[in-house]
């Protein structure tokens, strides 16, 4: 089946450092990738969508300026937290999606966990 | 807004035991139901869905049914095995959100 990685899988940063996660899709071309976020014991938050070539569609109540989306490439998504904080402490979790896939055919990376100390 | 609320873990459960991992949903008109399941160091791969009021979603011996009645689409399976030590997702899709909504993930550990 189709993989999805993502590098690093574990990263500890110190307070007002920017941190950067990678998104891989690795056989298979994914014109949309998605990023997640959560909290212990909460639900899987849907972040922002990326279409290749376009600019991130951020959800209500996530500031665009902090987490900084790129997807430049058909395999390659990126994610940066900017000046990152105690409180972005979470798992960030990719997924991808192929050109004309139905929305759940969504293939996931294995997450990435971010302390912020 | 429409969400997804899972049973808390973990679920312990001793090897061919029976599981039921318990999902409720709420929703405006009927959204796609979904199960996931991470295990460890991967990502999560889908488990079986069902798309519309009665259906049954079954893949590797697990099953669930959406019931409109009760909102709910609870996970079974009849004998777990070890291999099926991970974390479950439930969620939803619905064409209004135009998004996966997740619920908070039920970890089951089998032992032997």
């Amino acid at each position: 089946g189709a993989v999805v990685s993502q590098h690093p899988s574990r990263v500890i940063c110190k307070s007002g450092t920017s941190v950067k996660i990678e998104c891989r899709s690795l056989d298979f071309q994914a014109t949309t990738m998605f990023w997640y976020r959560q909290f212990p014991k909460q639900s899987l938050m849907l972040m922002a969508t990326s279409n290749e070539g376009s600019k991130a569609t951020y959800e209500q109540g996530v500031e665009k300026d902090k987490f900084l989306i790129n997807h430049a490439s058909l395999t390659l998504s990126t994610l940066t937290v900017t000046s990152a904080h105690p409180e972005d402490s979470s798992f960030y979790i990719c997924s991808a999606r192929e050109k004309g896939a139905l929305y759940n055919e969504q293939f996931f990376g294995p997450g990435t966990r971010l302390t912020v100390l | 807004g429409n969400s997804v609320t899972q049973m808390e873990g973990p679920v312990t459960l001793s090897e061919e035991a029976f599981l039921t991992i318990n999902c409720t949903y709420t929703a405006t008109g009927y959204p796609s139901l979904f199960w996931y399941v991470q295990y460890p160091g991967e990502g999560l791969q889908l488990l079986l869905k069902a798309t519309k009021a009665d259906d049954k979603g079954s893949n590797k011996g697990f099953e669930a049914t959406y019931r409109k009645e009760t909102t709910s689409f609870h996970l079974e399976k009849g004998s777990v095995q070890v291999s099926d030590s991970a974390v479950y997702f439930c969620a939803q899709f619905s064409g209004g959100y135009n998004k996966l909504i997740f619920g908070a993930g039920t970890r089951l550990a089998v032992h032997p």
